[in-house]
Order: C-alpha cells, then sequence, then structure tokens
C-alpha cells in the first residue's frame, strides 16, 4: 500500500518562503503530486514530478528525491491568498487511484 | 483545464433518508471517477473508484450497500448515500481523469457537504 506523511500545519508570513515536506512509502513509485485546498473548496493541481531534482511554477516549485522517498513543495513570495491545505498525492499502480498525503495546513499571517 | 461539476454543493437531509449526489465531467469523457470523503481538516480518503459499465470498486472499510455508486455513461457518476444517518455527515467529493497515463491530471468537483439531522 502507501502512505504520505506531512507536517500538520505551518505558519507564515507575507512575503516569506515556505517548504512543505511529503515522505512516502509505496509499493511501486509513478510519481509524485501537489495539491491545494482552501477550505470548502476542491483540490486543484498544482505540480508532479516523476523524476528527481526541481520543477518550478511560478511561485510554486516542487523537488523530488526518489532515493529518499521524499518530496517538498517550495512557495515563495507568499501571500495571504496561500493559506490554505497543500496535499501531496501518489497513484498506486496503473493509477486506479490516487492516495493523498496527511495534508498541511498552511496559515499565512501579515 | 478540463472541468468537474459535482451538484448540489450542500445538503441537509433527515435521518434515515437517501441522497443523491452527481458527478459530471463536462467536457471530457471519464472513463474512471473517483469518490472521496473528507472529515474536518483531514485529509481525502478514497471511498470507491467508479469505472464506467462496471460495478465500482469500494475501498476496505466502505459499506457498498450503503454508499451505491453507479457510473452510467462517461460522463456522470453518482453516489447514493442510503439511509444516512449524522454520522455520515462530512464532505464528499469526486475526481475525474481525463486520460490514462500515470502523470494524467486528476479533476475534482466542488464537493458536497453533507448533513444528516
Amino acid at each position: 500500500g502507501q502512505s504520505l506523511e506531512q507536517p500538520s500545519e505551518v505558519t507564515a508570513v507575507e512575503g516569506a518562503i515556505v517548504q512543505i515536506n511529503c515522505t512516502y512509502q509505496t509499493s511501486g513509485f509513478y510519481g509524485l503530486s501537489w495539491y491545494q485546498q482552501h477550505d470548502g473548496g476542491a483540490p486543484t493541481f498544482l505540480s508532479y514530478n516523476a523524476l528527481d531534482g526541481l520543477e518550478e511554477t511560478g511561485r510554486f516549485s516542487s523537488f523530488l528525491s526518489r532515493s529518499d522517498s521524499y518530496g517538498y513543495l517550495l512557495l515563495q513570495e507568499l501571500q495571504m491568498k496561500d493559506s490554505a491545505s497543500y496535499f501531496c498525492a501518489v497513484p498506486n499502480t496503473g493509477f486506479q487511484k490516487l492516495v493523498f498525503g496527511t495534508g498541511t495546513r498552511l496559515l499565512v499571517s501579515p | 483545464g478540463a472541468v468537474v461539476s459535482q451538484h448540489p454543493s450542500w445538503v441537509i437531509c433527515k435521518s434515515g433518508t437517501s441522497v443523491k449526489i452527481e458527478c459530471r465531467s463536462l467536457d471530457f469523457q471519464a472513463t474512471t471517477m473517483f469518490w472521496y470523503r473528507q472529515f474536518p481538516k483531514q485529509s481525502l480518503m478514497l471511498m470507491a473508484t467508479s469505472n464506467e459499465g462496471s460495478k465500482a470498486t469500494y475501498e476496505q472499510g466502505v459499506e457498498k450497500d450503503k454508499f451505491l455508486i453507479n457510473h452510467a455513461s462517461l460522463t456522470l457518476s453518482t453516489l447514493t448515500v442510503t439511509s444516512a444517518h449524522p454520522e455520515d455527515s462530512s464532505f464528499y467529493i469526486c475526481s475525474a481523469r481525463e486520460g490514462s497515463g500515470v502523470n494524467t491530471e486528476a479533476f475534482f468537483g466542488q464537493g458536497t457537504r453533507l448533513t444528516v439531522v
């Protein structure tokens, strides 16, 4: 099976940089995705890493190290609207389902 | 990106009644849809995988007779919570994939907040 662990909560101030970590245990690995979810809303896709290294998309970057079974989401130039929950996720074999991490609640203060 | 529409966005029902939640892929065909349940401040827990034209595959611990899933077409899947009880109150979210590759993005409906009174 799959299990993904994340810190439960992270706090930061506007303009800062924050890193949200994800460690995973999977039987087979097919990439790591990141999703953002605001309270009461649907998760929205942020990024996907299939190979080791850093993927950059605007203010958000995602990193993967397959040898360490570890990845992180890096958020730069934080804005108040970035306050949300962030989930890492992995597909199982055959991508028949997406398994989500425990989730990290990010609180951005002025 | 592709759009997944979920309806209703919220519903309040009496204990013992049934509630149907619809999930539609508006601009693509989804051979597979997923149903999740989420409690406050917790992660999304997969309930079942819905494949068009076949029976849904339920996760361990999910009662298939209580949570009826029908995937009648490539654009519509429904989840019916039968004989709902207060403990069924939760946020239910559907998801659909546009393709079949391992890096295919999953699109989510806006969720349905169910309150059973």
